[in-house]
């Protein structure tokens, strides 16, 4: 079973800090997904990634296979990127469910 | 529909009663996915389905829980005997293939037992 870890698991900012939120699995995947939680709101999907770099808006991601490490990278940071943000895993060899991480609970303070 | 729905959105139920949730995918995808999140934790795995059958159900706590997609879209996961620890927020997913495809989630539901 892959074991997903998530650093910091909280983080408190201040509005226009930069911010990056890390993610490390112990097992080869085919993907990895960054996922967004609001207070009780459901879950969106931030990216999805299995190599490189993605960036969409001031969010970026970024992702080394061989070191099995992720980052989550947030410019210019706002009070309304306060959120949970969750790291999560597919498998690599077989098909099947996401493992997650247990999620970062990040507040910028304005 | 355009994105997953869950309903109900929230269920209050007492101790040793049956619960159904329901989750609606979008139109299309193929792979079906439960999880459940308690509080201060990430979403843990409970079923998956591709199409109509439970490709993996080992997430699945014990045999008072079951999933159902008989016809291959709308899901239903269904609790008998209810019990407090199974207080959560219960988590539908969805994508076009399994894997790595984008994963889509619904709002969840959230079931209080009491």
């Amino acid at each position: 079973k892959n074991e997903v870890e998530q650093s910091p698991q909280n983080l408190t900012a201040q509005e226009g800090e930069f911010i990056t939120i890390n993610c490390s699995y112990s097992v080869g995947i085919s993907a990895l997904h960054w996922l967004q939680q609001h207070p009780g709101g459901g879950i969106v999907s931030l990216f999805m990634l299995s190599s490189g770099k993605k960036k969409h808006g001031r969010l970026i991601a970024t992702i080394n296979i061989q070191e099995k490490h992720s980052s989550l990278h947030i410019t210019a940071s706002h009070p309304r990127d306060s959120a949970v943000y969750i790291c999560a895993v597919a498998p690599g060899s077989t098909v099947g469910e996401l493992t997650f991480g247990k999620g970062t609970h990040l507040i910028i303070q304005p | 529909g355009a994105g997953v729905s869950q309903t109900p959105s929230n269920k209050v139920t007492e101790k040793g009663k049956y619960v159904e949730l329901r989750c609606d995918p979008i139109s299309g995808h193929t792979a079906l996915y439960w999880y459940r999140q308690s509080l201060g934790q990430g979403p843990e795995f409970l079923i998956y389905f591709q199409g109509t059958g439970a490709a993996d159900d080992s997430g699945l706590p014990n045999d008072r829980f079951f999933a159902v997609r008989p016809e291959g879209s709308v899901s239903t996961l269904k609790i008998q005997r209810t019990e407090r620890g199974d207080s959560a927020v219960y988590l539908c997913a969805s994508s076009l293939r399994p894997g790595v495809t984008e994963a889509f989630f619904g709002q969840g539901t959230r079931l209080t037992v009491v």
